[in-house]
């Protein structure tokens, strides 16, 4: 099935330092999602953006909405433990009495180095 | 009700046998999806349900997959001949309707398949 490019894969950070990943498509969406995954878990959702260029935070998280509709970020300030895990942007394409299955990106995955 | 329910959280079956798994979606949410995924991948979408009506199938799911909701509520999956490419997290997530502004999909902890 179609999967988003996000980049980069894998980040090995220091606690304290701020993280940018990114997810991009070739396909139009209306709405964009990130998840963090923790192994073993289901992806618990952090964001969720709805209008191109619309810029939200939850927390140290801050995600955008890019203007193409093909795009979104994910920025983390000051990292901690925590925040180790898989993040998964998902793109979904929302319309009335449709199907709001999301399509994911291949996931980049932080690792805090001690 | 604190969030969607899976169970089993995992699964060891040898090649060929049938496994069922089943999906308690968030209590208010009547849209449930299943997902599949692989280690190292995102999830990928299988299916989904508005109420008891399945309304898509992905061609990832092939003829030895069976899902079904019979009252709306609860959903189960089913494979039947299992085959090692079937070894995966499968998940479920629910959702509010469409139309109420809010259709963000919650996911359950998953099923850990394990096909020998």
């Amino acid at each position: 099935g179609q999967q988003l490019n996000q980049s980069p894969q894998s980040m090995f950070i220091q606690e304290g330092e701020d993280v940018s990943m990114n997810c991009t498509s070739s396909s139009i969406f209306n709405t964009w999602l990130w998840y963090k995954q923790d192994p073993g878990e289901g992806p618990v959702l952090l964001i969720a953006l709805y209008k191109a260029g619309e810029l939200t935070s939850n927390g140290r998280l801050t995600a955008q909405f890019g203007i193409t509709r093909k795009d979104s970020f994910l920025n983390i300030s000051a990292s901690i433990p925590s925040d180790v895990g898989i993040y998964f942007c998902a793109g979904q394409y929302r319309e009335f009495l449709g199907n709001e299955k999301l399509t994911f990106g291949t996931g980049t995955r932080l690792t805090i180095i001690p | 009700d604190t969030g969607v329910s899976q169970d089993p959280r995992h699964k060891i079956t040898k090649r060929g046998q049938n496994v069922t798994f089943r999906c308690d979606p968030i209590s208010e949410h009547n849209r449930l999806y299943w997902y599949r995924q692989t280690l190292g991948q995102g999830p990928e979408f299988l299916t989904y349900f508005q109420n008891e009506a399945q309304l898509e199938k992905s061609r990832l799911l092939s003829d030895r997959f069976s899902a079904e909701r019979p009252k709306g509520s609860f959903s189960t999956l089913e494979i039947q001949r299992t085959e090692q490419g079937d070894s995966a997290m499968y998940l479920c997530a629910s959702s509010l309707p469409s139309g109420t502004g809010d259709e963000k999909l919650f996911f359950g902890s998953g099923t850990q398949l394990s096909v020998l």
